[in-house]
């Protein structure tokens, strides 16, 4: 069965650093693009990064581009999104989620991390 | 980037009448070598991630019931509840995955009238 898994929200301050992780298994996940999504309170959904099957490409939202880098290590079966210069506005729950390959949807999508952002 | 925008914000429906929501995309999203619209429809509900409905604007997502359907081409899209029923209460959104940054609209919250 396939299973999205994400770990590592919390509650920080502005300025802050934080790395989530999406565990994934039921798929080869080695040949998916893989995504973050992210939902502020009371907002909807708002694309955040791709990352090619095989890590060479990886693409951002205006919002988060120099800030956010996402990774991942397919030995591992793992994603990853490492935040910098955290601000009030990134707080959101966090979404993982599968393309099939190249340009398609998202197929499948993880439960979210809630990331606070707050003095 | 391009913007998608949905039409309504909100929708309350009777059960068993038909929903309809719009989408429009800022540039088409019909892409010619192959025909295809990279359009996609979502469902999300509270405390739970979203769900894929429709993928190529018009292909039903395996398991979703044949009462949603995607129509439309190029910048105008339109997904239809042919009878609601009582568990399609939930935000729907449209995302084009033409080109990236993948873009979103903003929602449409669908409740029972």
């Amino acid at each position: 069965q396939m299973q999205l898994v994400e770990s590592g929200g919390g509650v920080l301050q502005p300025g802050g650093s934080l790395r989530l992780s999406c565990a994934a298994s039921g798929f080869t996940f080695s040949a998916n693009g893989m995504h973050w999504v992210r939902q502020a309170p009371g907002k909807g959904l708002e694309w955040v990064a791709l990352i090619r099957y095989d890590g060479t490409n990886k693409y951002y939202a205006d919002s988060v581009q120099g800030r956010f880098t996402i990774s991942r290590d397919n030995s591992k079966n793992t994603l990853y999104l490492q935040m910098n210069s955290l601000r009030a506005e990134d707080t959101a729950v966090y979404y993982c989620a599968k393309d099939s390959s190249g340009y398609s949807p998202l197929d499948y999508w993880g439960q979210g991390t809630l990331v606070t952002v707050s003095s | 980037d391009i913007v998608m925008t949905q039409s309504p914000d909100s929708l309350a429906v009777s059960l068993g009448e038909r929903a309809t929501i719009n989408c429009k995309s800022s540039q088409s999203v019909l892409y010619s070598s192959n025909n295809k619209n990279y359009l996609a429809w979502y469902q999300h509900k509270p405390g739970q991630p979203p769900k894929l409905l429709i993928y190529w604007a018009s292909t039903r997502e395996s398991g979703v019931p044949d009462r949603f359907s995607g129509s439309g081409s190029a910048t105008d899209f339109t997904l239809t509840i042919s009878s609601l029923q009582a568990e399609d209460v939930a935000v729907y959104y449209c995302q084009q995955y033409y080109g990236t940054p993948y873009t979103f609209g903003q929602g449409t919250k669908l409740e029972i009238k």
